[in-house]
């Protein structure tokens, strides 16, 4: 079977750094994505990792390792509207992306 | 450009009644795509339309669920007859077809409540 996981909630505090983890074991491997959900809005897109290593956007750090199953997402510098969960994918072949249940982030003062 | 629209934004019916949404994605998008978001969960994909071609619907309950998208570009998706586990938001979303559009954008999503 399919499987990601990440941690269910997490709290930071404005302006600090944190790490949120995901480990997945998937049939097919294309690609991982990081997606925020904001409360009752759509998903919007932060990065996509292909290849093992960082890639850097801003604020937000992606990190992959294909051999160990693992993925991190860095955001930096947090700000409270950072406040919202974070969706770990797996795109397991032709863009046919299979989600983990999130991580909801609470940024506190 | 104009995002990802949906219609309707809720929609509050019976168990055992019909209902029907409605995207249409972002103009020259080729691939389309309607997942299922239960709250508390991440988005579960029921469809996936290429043009106006199916390339994977081995998670949609096709006994209940079925969809459409016969022109290649905006898309239906209902649900006849309607149970209470179907209770979720029903995302669409869209992506381009170049070797590099692998981001998908997100409709607002249809909260579906059946009680």
């Amino acid at each position: 079977g399919q499987n990601i996981d990440q941690p269910t909630e997490m709290t930071a505090t404005e302006g600090a750094i944190v790490q949120i983890n995901c480990t997945y074991q998937t049939s097919g491997f294309n690609g991982l994505f990081w997606y925020q959900q904001h409360a009752g809005e759509a998903p919007t897109f932060l990065s996509y990792n292909v290849l093992d290593g960082l890639e850097e956007k801003g604020r937000f750090s992606s990190f992959l390792s294909r051999s160990k199953g693992y993925s991190y997402l860095l955001l930096k510098e947090l700000q409270m509207k950072d406040s919202a969960s974070y969706l770990c994918a797996v795109d397991t072949g032709a863009n046919n992306l299979f989600f983990g249940t999130g991580t909801r982030l609470t940024v506190i003062p | 450009e104009a995002g990802v629209a949906q219609s309707p934004r809720y929609k509050i019916i019976e168990k055992r009644q019909s209902v029907a949404f409605w995207c249409n994605p972002i103009s020259g998008h080729a691939t389309l795509y309607w997942y299922q978001q239960i709250l508390g969960q991440g988005p579960k994909l029921l469809i996936q339309f290429q043009n106006n071609g199916v390339v994977d619907d081995s998670q949609l309950p096709k006994d209940r669920f079925s969809a459409e998208r016969l022109k290649g570009v905006d898309s239906t998706l209902k649900i006849q007859p309607a149970k209470l586990e179907d209770s979720a938001v029903y995302l669409c979303a869209s992506s381009g077809q170049n070797r590099d559009s692998y981001e998908q954008y997100f409709g607002p999503g249809t909260r579906l409540t059946v009680t």
